[in-house]
């Protein structure tokens, strides 16, 4: 099946820097879907990707859709305390199924 | 607008028995999809509905079903349980349409299998 790896696979930062992360296919994908997962809950959708090269922000969280459409990649600035928890990207395949990455754990160190 | 609710919140079964999890869609949405997260993993596709028809499905067997019905609620049903299946069963929701792949997802349904 589709494979989406995520890398780090675990991140502990700083209060205050900058995060970055990647997600990357062994196929192209026309979607990109960044998700963020608190413990004992269900993925929050972050941002939505539709176009090759698309740069998307929403507030301190940058996202871009790879040239390639085999990766994706999601930027947080000046973190803060509540950005910690797991991240996701995922995105839909042809045959109507959806691909969750391995996720990027992160904290956020006070 | 009322979000995705999902019920129950946790449920144990033992081995060999059959569930039923629910899930309510988003209001506006006439998609519905179910996931299987198990501990410290991304969350797996299971199938998903759209008119009350299966509309797409993942690697998983058919003791695996679902229904949904005309109010757009779903249920996912899981016959002769092992101990594998317990996990964190997501439902999430959706509309057909240009961001028809933006799903909306429920708190989840913690199952143990004993």
């Amino acid at each position: 099946g589709q494979q989406l790896n995520q890398s780090p696979q675990s991140m502990f930062i700083q209060e205050g820097e900058d995060v970055s992360m990647n997600c990357t296919s062994s196929s192209i994908f026309n979607t990109w879907l960044w998700y963020k997962q608190d413990p004992g809950e269900g993925p929050v959708l972050l941002i939505a990707l539709y176009k090759a090269g698309e740069l998307t922000s929403n507030g301190r969280l940058t996202a871009q859709f790879g040239i390639t459409r085999k990766d994706s990649f999601l930027n947080i600035s000046a973190s803060i305390p509540s950005d910690v928890g797991i991240y996701f990207c995922a995105g839909p395949s042809s045959g109507n199924q959806f691909y969750f990455g391995t996720g990027t754990s992160l904290t956020v160190i006070p | 607008e009322t979000g995705v609710t999902q019920s129950p919140t946790h449920l144990i079964k033992t081995r060999g028995q059959q569930v039923t999890l629910r899930c309510s869609s988003q209001s506006g949405h006439n998609t519905v999809s179910w996931y299987q997260q198990a501990l410290g993993q991304g969350p797996q596709f299971i199938f998903q509905y759209y008119r009350e028809e299966e509309n797409g499905r993942g690697n998983f067997p058919p003791r695996f079903s679902g229904l949904q019905f005309p109010n757009y609620s779903s249920e996912l049903n899981v016959n002769a349980l092992e101990l594998d299946d317990s996990a964190l069963y997501l439902c999430a929701s959706s509309s057909r349409g240009l961001a028809g792949n933006e799903q909306f997802f429920g708190p989840g349904t913690r199952l143990t299998v004993l």
